[in-house]
C-alpha cells in the first residue's frame, strides 16, 4: 500500500518556465490537498479538491493551478515559474474531510532560479 | 478564518524528559485537532489527533489535552527518546497549521 506518491522529488527550474508536480494516492480517499512548506512558516493551502472533477483555492492560490481529473490523482501546475516559488510542496489526502487526519506524500523540493 | 498559533518554535530536551508544546486557536467551531511529526526529509505524520468532546487523549508516551473554554490544546511527550526528536505540527481541523515545534532530545 503505497498511500500518497509524488513525483518528481527534486526539479531546478528557470524563472519562467512551468511545470506540472503529481499526486496519486490509492486509498480512496475522496479529499485532496496541496500545502507549501517554508522556514518557519509552517504549511501553506495552496489548492484543494473534496471530490474528482472539483477544485477550490486555499490560503495561497496564486501562481498555481490544479486539475482532479481521476479521483487519485490531484496535479499542481506553475504556468510561470518565479523564485518566491522555491519551496518544498507536500501533497495530502484525507477520507471525507479534514476532520478525519491527513495521509502525506514524501514531499517534492523545487528551485526556481 | 482560522488562526493556529504554537508554541515554543524550539525546545530542548534531555533525554528521559518530558516536553509539552501548545497550540491555541480561534474558530470556536473547530472541532478536530490533529498533531504530526515530521522527520527530517519525509512528509508530516499523524501521530495523535483530539476531537472536542473530548478532554484528553492518550497513546503511550503521547498525550494530547483540549481546553476548548481557553481554546488551546497540547501535545504532551513522556520519557522523551532521541527518536522523537523531529518538528511538530498542530492544526485546527486540518486546514491551518502551527508554524511548528522542532523538538531536539539530547542523549
Amino acid at each position: 500500500n503505497a498511500g500518497v506518491t509524488q513525483t518528481p522529488k527534486f526539479r531546478v527550474l528557470k524563472t519562467g518556465q512551468s511545470m506540472t508536480l503529481l499526486c496519486a494516492q490509492d486509498m480512496n480517499h475522496e479529499y485532496m490537498y496541496w500545502y507549501r512548506q517554508d522556514p518557519g512558516m509552517g504549511l501553506r493551502l495552496i489548492h484543494y479538491s473534496v471530490g474528482e472533477g472539483t477544485t477550490a483555492k486555499g490560503e495561497v492560490p496564486d501562481g498555481y493551478n490544479v486539475s482532479r481529473l481521476k479521483k487519485q490523482n490531484f496535479l499542481l501546475g506553475l504556468e510561470s515559474a518565479a523564485p518566491s516559488q522555491t519551496s518544498v510542496y507536500f501533497c495530502a489526502s484525507s477520507y471525507e474531510d479534514s476532520s478525519y487526519g491527513y495521509t502525506f506524500g514524501s514531499g517534492t523540493r523545487l528551485t526556481v532560479v | 478564518g482560522e488562526n493556529v498559533e504554537q508554541h515554543p518554535s524550539t525546545l530542548s530536551v534531555q533525554e528521559g524528559d518530558s516536553a509539552v508544546i501548545k497550540c491555541t486557536y480561534s474558530d470556536s467551531a473547530s472541532n478536530y485537532f490533529p498533531w504530526y511529526k515530521q522527520e527530517l526529509g519525509k512528509g508530516p505524520q499523524l501521530i495523535i489527533d483530539i476531537r472536542s468532546n473530548v478532554g484528553e487523549k492518550k497513546d503511550q508516551r503521547i498525550a494530547v489535552t483540549l481546553n476548548k473554554t481557553a481554546k488551546h490544546f497540547s501535545l504532551h511527550i513522556t520519557e522523551t527518546q532521541p527518536e522523537d526528536s523531529a518538528v511538530y505540527f498542530c492544526a485546527a481541523n486540518d486546514v491551518r497549521f502551527g508554524a511548528g515545534t522542532r523538538l531536539t532530545v539530547k542523549p
